[in-house]
């Protein structure tokens, strides 16, 4: 069974303060992804990878940079956390082309 | 703008009944996936289908590709159905999806 991982799995952030939201997969995938999901709406893409030490932007990169050190690790880092950057944000893998797409269970970020 | 439209917004059956959710899409799509998420907040993929019909268990997906525009039929739902049912399109054979908002399903007993 595929399996992506998120750490943590909730966090309450400062204003101001920097945040980093880590996903592992264990899927040997090379697609990486990380969106944020807004109370009653769809994900949006924040960031994706497709190959290790390599990101590409996704909709809205903006106040988000990513990191892929490896084929099995993506993190996605907030530098200076906003209160408009309070969401539900995913982590997903796939092997790209039409294949599934494999989600993490989510990481519930509030900003105070 | 939008890309990925849906609809109803929300629907509300009794268990036993059949459901038809839509969504309809603005741009030439590669790849078209309906995903379940749970009331916990988890997605499952339940099928990709970029063209004609495709079936499992109790679901029904087809999609028209040139009218730019897919369903998802759900046979005698279940209270275990229950959730919101996301539609996603891929315009980039990369699997960078773009979701619509999702409908709510809620089947009461």
């Amino acid at each position: 069974e595929a399996a992506v991982t998120q750490s943590p799995r909730s966090k309450v952030a400062v204003t101001g303060g920097k945040v980093t939201l880590s996903c592992h997969q264990t899927n040997n995938h090379d697609y990486m992804y990380w969106y944020r999901q807004d109370t009653g709406h769809g994900l949006r893409l924040i960031h994706y990878s497709y190959v290790a030490d390599s990101t590409e932007k996704g909709d809205i990169p903006d106040g988000y940079k990513a990191s892929r050190p490896s084929q099995e690790n993506f993190s996605l880092i907030l530098e200076l956390a906003s209160l408009s950057q309070t969401a539900v944000y995913f982590c997903a893998s796939s092997e790209g082309g039409n294949t599934e797409v494999f989600f993490g269970k989510g990481t519930r970020l509030t900003v105070v | 703008g939008q890309q990925v439209q849906q609809s109803p917004a929300s629907l509300v059956l009794q268990e036993g009944e059949n459901a038809e959710l839509q969504c309809n899409f603005s741009s030439t799509a590669t790849q078209l996936q309906w995903f379940y998420q749970s009331p916990g907040g988890s997605l499952v993929s339940l099928l990709s289908n970029p063209s004609g019909t495709k079936h499992t268990g109790r679901l029904t997906s087809t999609t028209v590709t040139k009218e730019r525009r897919s369903s998802l039929h759900i046979s005698s739902s279940q209270t275990t159905d229950s959730g919101t049912y996301l539609c996603a399109i891929d315009m980039s054979n990369y699997n960078v999806l773009y979701f619509g908002s999702g409908t709510k399903l809620t089947v009461e007993p």
